[in-house]
């Protein structure tokens, strides 16, 4: 049974500051990896999709990379803005037979001005 | 384009109370996703649905849940009775395709 594990569960880190968020998981027969945002109230939004062939994607201030073999996966986040705390998810999709998406538990950023 | 839209936000209810929480998907979207997220957990899915059909429903506790999907279009999730560990986030999600997923904005139900 795939499992998908972030760590830190809780990261706080003053404006500016470059960080990186990880996740790991167990089973490397992945379809793809995605990378969540969600903030209170509100539902999730998609920031980054991985291909299981690919290695890394970037968006502005996100880089998001993939080692498939290993089973992890590192959210980089770049100049750091108050605008950025939020919860940030990871989840595998495994495609195939079960074609789902199983998340990890999350790591709520604060980001301080 | 309107988004994935759920109703109630928010709902609080007394134990062995009923609760329905609904789902309009984006329009054209014939899969439908019912997702519970306890506190500091990510959302795990209950139910799949493509167009009517519930075709992932392993994860539903059937004993007090339901769901339907008339039309193939709006979902209601019912919960009846309610239980103190049901308080969580109700998510619902809609696709095109199974790996790129449109979620709404949740209910937030607080069972006492």
């Amino acid at each position: 049974k795939q499992e998908v594990t972030q760590i830190p569960a809780a990261l706080s880190v003053p404006e500016g500051e470059n960080l990186v968020l990880n996740c790991s998981f167990t089973d490397s027969a992945i379809y793809n990896l995605q990378w969540f945002r969600q903030d209170p109230g509100k539902g999730l939004t998609s920031l980054l999709l991985i291909q299981s062939s690919q290695r890394e994607q970037t968006s502005g201030r996100l880089n998001a990379s993939l080692d498939k073999s290993s089973g992890r996966s590192t959210l980089y986040i770049a100049a750091s803005q108050p605008g950025d705390s939020a919860t940030y998810l990871c989840a595998v999709f495994d495609g195939g037979a079960t074609n789902k998406l199983i998340f990890g538990t999350g790591t709520l950023l604060a980001v301080q001005p | 384009e309107a988004g994935v839209v759920q109703s109630p936000r928010y709902k609080i209810i007394e134990k062995k109370q009923p609760v329905a929480f609904w789902c309009n998907p984006i329009s054209g979207h014939n899969t439908l996703y019912w997702y519970r997220q306890n506190l500091g957990q990510g959302p795990e899915l209950l139910i799949r649905y493509e167009n009517e059909e519930a075709v992932d429903d392993s994860q539903l506790p059937k004993d007090r849940f339901s769901a339907e999907r008339l039309k193939g279009v709006d979902s209601t999730l019912k919960i009846q009775p309610a239980e103190l560990g049901d308080s969580a986030v109700y998510l619902c999600a809609s696709s095109l395709v199974p790996d790129t997923q449109y979620f709404g904005p949740g209910t937030r139900l607080t069972v006492l």
